[in-house]
């Protein structure tokens, strides 16, 4: 059970356009959902936090204009990359709080070429 | 604050020998302490989880680990290493009050045959 739904797991965008990633709480519901980058041979770190029905909670140095975060019902929270640029190239991972801890998706590898 | 450390960046063992990852946290309270492990570009599995209960956890594919609150480590063992085990290793604290999850920067373990 909790199992967290992660989609797309790669994608490739042009310079410039605009990237979205799904997570699907599928047998549960996320009232809280973590949005994290991972670069290349380091650790993840936290972007946001979002709540149902309210604006997510962005971590200091975050553009919330670029990194746009909905979390409008209690299965799914989307992470829409805006403008992207190579430097957004990363892997995303979204994760929610569950009774029995914390299930991540399985990622998301976004490359801008 | 929070934080964890995770002492060796890189762990090298030879399959059937034993593993030893370590991590030591800081925190003001009672920490939740996590160990997750990653497979490349995948997302994160649980290991074990410990939760101010048994001090030494039993977590999946044979690992386990101690907290040791004297001092503040919560390493990572297994008796015998297995191919499959080679993967990134992350320790991993819960901030009790938001409920982040702070990560350590990972220990990368190979596998010798």
């Amino acid at each position: 059970g909790a199992v967290v739904s992660q989609h797309p797991s790669r994608v490739i965008c042009k310079s410039g356009t605009s990237v979205k990633i799904e997570c699907r709480s599928l047998d549960f519901q996320a009232t809280t959902m973590f949005w994290y980058r991972q670069f290349p041979k380091q650790s993840l770190m936290l972007m946001a936090t979002s709540n149902e029905g309210s604006k997510a909670t962005y971590e200091q140095g975050v553009e919330k204009d670029k990194f746009l975060i909905n979390h409008a019902s209690l299965t799914l929270s989307t992470l829409t990359v805006t403008s992207a640029h190579p430097e957004d190239s990363s892997f995303y991972i979204c994760s929610a709080r569950t009774n029995y801890g914390y299930t991540f998706g399985s990622g998301t590898r976004l490359t801008v070429v | 604050a929070q934080s964890v450390t995770q002492l060796d960046s890189h762990v090298s063992v030879s399959e059937g020998t034993p593993v030893l990852l370590r991590c030591n946290y800081s925190s003001s309270y009672s920490p939740s302490l996590f160990w997750y492990v990653q497979h490349p570009n995948k997302g994160l599995q649980l290991l074990l989880k410990y939760t101010s209960a048994a001090t030494l956890v039993k977590g999946i594919n044979g690992f386990e680990a101690e907290f040791k609150k004297s001092e503040t480590s919560f390493h990572l063992t297994k008796p015998s290493a297995h191919m499959s085990d080679a993967a990134e290793y992350f320790c991993v604290v819960s901030d009790n009050q938001g409920g982040k999850l702070i990560f350590g920067q990972g220990t990368e373990l190979s596998v010798k045959p």
